[in-house]
């Protein structure tokens, strides 16, 4: 059964960047063609998606958010991971990161991890 | 990009009573369209997926129709553990856009 979980800061500064890593377990972050995403939602709000990478690098992005995001993956640790730049409060949000299943929907999620942008 | 809509943003019905939602696409997606229920402080559970497809383990009352634009979520007998909010989602192409959700309570 495969496992996400989220680790990261719970506090970044605004103007500085938020940077979460997602860890994969049971099962290879390299199998077959599906993607992982960062999923973000605002307190008392709807599921934003900010964008997914495959297992070979290629990333695709939230347009709203394309200019401050990077999606990485380190294929050797089993990890991929967000960067966000430049965050304000409107930043402040629980992230998930997620991947997909044979079924091309998101059927895998992280415990999800608070991040408050406050100085 | 491709808008999705989702309507009534609300909802409240009787246990028993059989519940149904809608998403809009503002492009045809064909069937790539997932919904998921999100109970209160609880990470999102995939219900459904290729439009009509149930996940394994998610109760057969249940049900997802629709192509192109038009979709809906039914529930035929509402039960307590139903409330939730309930997103559609559509995975056709990048933007992976989630629809605004919609809100199921107990009357």
């Amino acid at each position: 059964q495969v496992q996400l979980q989220e680790s990261g800061p719970g506090l970044v500064k605004p103007s500085e960047t938020l940077a979460l890593t997602c860890t994969v377990s049971g099962g290879s972050i390299s199998s077959g063609s599906y993607y992982w995403s960062w999923i973000r939602q605002p307190a008392e709000k709807g599921l934003e998606w900010i964008g997914r990478i495959y297992p070979s690098g290629s990333t695709n992005y939230n347009p709203s958010l394309k200019s401050r995001v990077t999606i990485s993956v380190d294929t050797s640790k089993n990890q991929f991971s967000l960067k966000l730049s430049s965050v304000t409060a409107a930043d402040t949000a629980v992230y998930y990161c997620a991947g997909v299943g044979v079924n091309w929907a998101f059927d895998y999620w992280g415990q999800g991890t608070l991040v408050t942008v406050s100085s | 990009d491709i808008q999705m809509t989702q309507s009534p943003s609300s909802l409240s019905a009787s246990v028993g009573d059989r519940v149904t939602m809608t998403c809009r696409a503002s492009q045809g997606i064909s069937n790539y369209l997932a919904w998921y229920q999100q109970r209160l402080g609880k990470v999102p559970k995939l219900l459904i997926y290729a439009a009509s497809t149930l996940q394994s383990g998610v109760p057969s009352r249940f049900s997802g129709s629709g192509s192109g634009t038009d979709f809906t979520l039914t529930i035929t007998s509402l039960q307590p553990e139903d409330v939730a909010t309930y997103y559609c989602q559509k995975y056709d192409s990048a933007p992976l856009t989630f629809g605004g959700g919609t809100k199921v309570e107990i009357k």
